[in-house]
């Protein structure tokens, strides 16, 4: 079975803060994204990596970062959270090998900044 | 500007009963549709996905039905169970690996 982990189920933090969410993943995949869930607005894709060292802007990039250092991690950093940025974020992976690749999603980080 | 999207925001179906969701696209340029299903503090998980060369897709208890010419497709779910209560996402794929994400449908199967 996949498994795509995030280092933390939920997370509280103060405005202006730097925030590192981290996501990893066991099937040697070689796609890795970050979404934010809202409600009514669904899942927006932040920022997406198709290899290691490689990242690409999403849809809303604004505001976030992202390190893929390793094949198997890749981290989301907020480099000054604000109030905006309190949502649910989702890691996903999938293997990009073939025409289309079905995404494996982590559990979710609820983050919330006061 | 939603690409694609899932107007009605939440259903209530009765046990045994069918549950019908849709979703529509604005991209013609689309060529791969998945459903996920999302349940609270979990991640989405895979539910039945379709090519647009096809205009049905089934899998047990889940059909999806994909019609290019209005740029609709429905997910059917025959008989609706209390466990199939969650939150149903469309999604659509230009180009394999990236998804673009309707807004969700929150399904509550009453028993």
């Amino acid at each position: 079975d996949v498994k795509v982990t995030q280092s933390s189920r939920y997370l509280v933090k103060r405005t202006g803060e730097k925030v590192f969410l981290e996501c990893v993943q066991d099937m040697d995949h070689e796609n890795m994204f970050w979404y934010r869930q809202d409600p009514g607005l669904g899942l927006r894709l932040i920022y997406f990596s198709y290899d290691v060292k490689m990242k690409e802007k999403g849809d809303i990039p604004e505001g976030y970062s992202v390190s893929r250092e390793k094949k198997e991690r890749f981290s989301l950093i907020l480099e000054s959270a604000s109030t905006n940025q309190t949502s649910m974020y989702l890691c996903a992976s999938s293997s990009g090998q073939g025409r289309h690749n079905e995404q494996f999603f982590g559990p979710g980080t609820r983050l919330t900044v006061l | 500007d939603q690409q694609v999207k899932q107007n009605s925001p939440s259903l209530s179906v009765q046990e045994g009963r069918i549950s019908i969701l849709n979703c529509d696209y604005t991209n013609s340029m689309f060529d791969y549709f998945l459903w996920y299903k999302k349940y609270p503090a979990e991640g989405p998980t895979f539910l039945i996905s379709i090519s647009s060369i096809k205009d049905k897709n089934e899998d047990g208890r889940f059909t999806v039905f994909l019609n290019k010419s209005a740029k609709h497709l429905s997910l059917h779910i025959v008989p609706s169970q209390p466990g199939d209560s969650a939150v149903y996402f469309c999604a659509a794929s230009l180009d394999g690996n990236k998804l673009v994400f309707g807004a969700g449908t929150i399904l509550r199967v009453k028993s």
